[in-house]
């Protein structure tokens, strides 16, 4: 039961640089979630998605796209990063829309210098 | 705009105590809420999920507790053991899959 994998788990990158995080999940839950954690906010919603092909922006998508061509894969692109998208990054899934258990995976850590 | 809120933001006990984590959130229209557990570097590890119809939850050493009504929960650890030690964060769910989570407590539980 392989859950929710993130990759890489940590990458250095420079400003500008485009950089995608990977996500997949093996439970065929409809919903996918990344989320942002730094030190002061706690964990802020980037994006999220219902179902392949749908996806809505949540509270800080600024800078960032995503896209899921596929139910198992939730890549989130940071198409020209910068220092202040330095973070860990966090992948999570759902059954269920409002009701359902979130589960997350071990996060990606990301530094942009 | 909902705000979540966990108090203390550090607690330390001796191995054997029971504790109680606090959530309060400002908004009482929720669908749910959320414990989870984090350890240092790792991902967020869900440990109760209370929907807002319900009182409380139960996993072995764990009882979580809602009260939609004073916007609060409340996280009980019977017994608790230096493996508890983590930080636990709570999150509300209260608008289309988007969850608020409050910043944590963090737990040292010392033999």
């Amino acid at each position: 039961d392989a859950g929710i994998t993130q990759s890489p788990r940590y990458k250095i990158t420079e400003t500008g640089r485009q950089v995608t995080l990977m996500c997949h999940q093996t439970w065929s839950h409809s919903y996918m979630f990344w989320y942002r954690q730094d030190l002061g906010h706690g964990l802020r919603l980037i994006y999220y998605s219902a179902a392949a092909d749908i996806t809505d922006k949540g509270e800080v998508p600024d800078g960032y796209v995503v896209s899921r061509s596929k139910t198992e894969n939730f890549p989130l692109t940071l198409e020209s990063a910068t220092r202040s998208q330095t973070s860990v990054y966090f992948c999570a899934s759902s059954v269920r829309r409002n009701t359902g258990e979130l589960f997350f995976g071990e996060g990606s850590r990301l530094t942009v210098l | 705009k909902q705000e979540v809120t966990q108090i203390p933001a550090a607690l330390s006990v001796p191995e054997g105590e029971n504790l109680v984590l606090n959530c309060s959130f400002t908004d009482s229209a929720i669908y749910n809420l959320q414990w989870f557990r984090q350890d240092p570097g790792k991902g967020l590890t869900s440990l109760l999920l209370i929907q807002s119809s319900q009182r409380e939850q139960t996993s072995g050493r764990l009882n979580a507790s809602l009260d939609k009504s004073s916007g609060r929960s409340t996280l009980y650890i019977a017994a608790s053991q230096p493996g508890d030690s983590a930080t636990y964060l709570c999150a509300v769910n209260h608008t289309a899959s988007k969850l608020t989570f409050g910043t944590g407590t963090r737990l040292q539980v010392t033999l």
